[in-house]
């Protein structure tokens, strides 16, 4: 079956524009996380949402780091008024419950300029 | 908060050579453990877990891994590389009942030498 899909695969942006980052979860998952992935480090976790409901948000690194899955299936990470330091591979996984195991989908790579 | 160590960040080894690769982590509740593989210029995947039973997990492609609690280490082995086991490898953990997200180390860089 098809898995993970996130949209765009590469994203430039001019420092102070917003961005949206789309994530396609695998059919029938409830939970949806969402990791920032910088140069030479491992997945930092950002986000977590079961269903439509976002439970943990205690990851994303400032107020311009905005997610959502108002239907419970596609999520969309945004931020807004990019800085250089958001430049990152940004990582989308999904679970069938919150207790399995995560599969991760290819990634988004954000440069910021 | 959890906390993930992986103490070698890149290893170089020949063919048929024996690996192990160390991951401990601190936290002092109910875990579960991940090691997860990234081969160049594909996305993560899930080469063993553990969430509970036998202390010793068998994956894929010939790995595994022991999970051993008054260490807290999950490290992960291999009898004999092939070139393909070429990747990142990176070991993670969240909480038992795994309500959260995972916790990741930095990741080793495996090179294999033919």
């Amino acid at each position: 079956g098809a898995g993970v899909s996130q949209s765009p695969r590469y994203k430039v942006a001019k420092r102070g524009q917003d961005v949206a980052l789309r994530c396609d979860p695998i059919s029938g998952h409830v939970s949806l996380f969402w990791y920032q992935q910088a140069l030479g480090q491992g997945p930092e976790f950002l986000t977590y949402f079961q269903n439509e409901a976002q439970l943990d948000k205690s990851g994303l690194p400032s107020d311009r780091f905005f997610a959502e899955r108002p239907e419970g299936s596609v999520s969309t990470l945004k931020i807004q008024r990019t800085q250089q330091e958001d430049s990152a591979v940004y990582l989308c996984a999904s679970s069938s419950d919150r207790s399995d195991t995560q599969y991760f989908g290819p990634g988004t790579r954000l440069t910021v300029l | 908060a959890q906390s993930v160590s992986q103490h070698n960040h890149h290893v170089i080894l020949s063919e048929a050579a024996s690996l192990e690769l160390g991951c401990n982590y601190s936290y002092g509740g109910t875990v579960n453990l991940f090691w997860y593989v990234q081969y160049p210029g594909q996305h993560l995947q899930l080469l063993l877990k553990y969430f509970s039973g036998d202390p010793l997990v068998k994956g894929i492609k010939g790995f595994e891994a022991e999970f051993i609690k008054s260490k807290f280490s999950f490290n992960l082995r291999k009898p004999s590389v092939q070139w393909s086991d070429t990747a990142e490898y990176f070991c993670a953990v969240n909480r038992g009942g795994g309500a959260d997200g995972l916790t990741f180390g930095k990741g080793t860089h495996l090179i294999i030498q033919p």
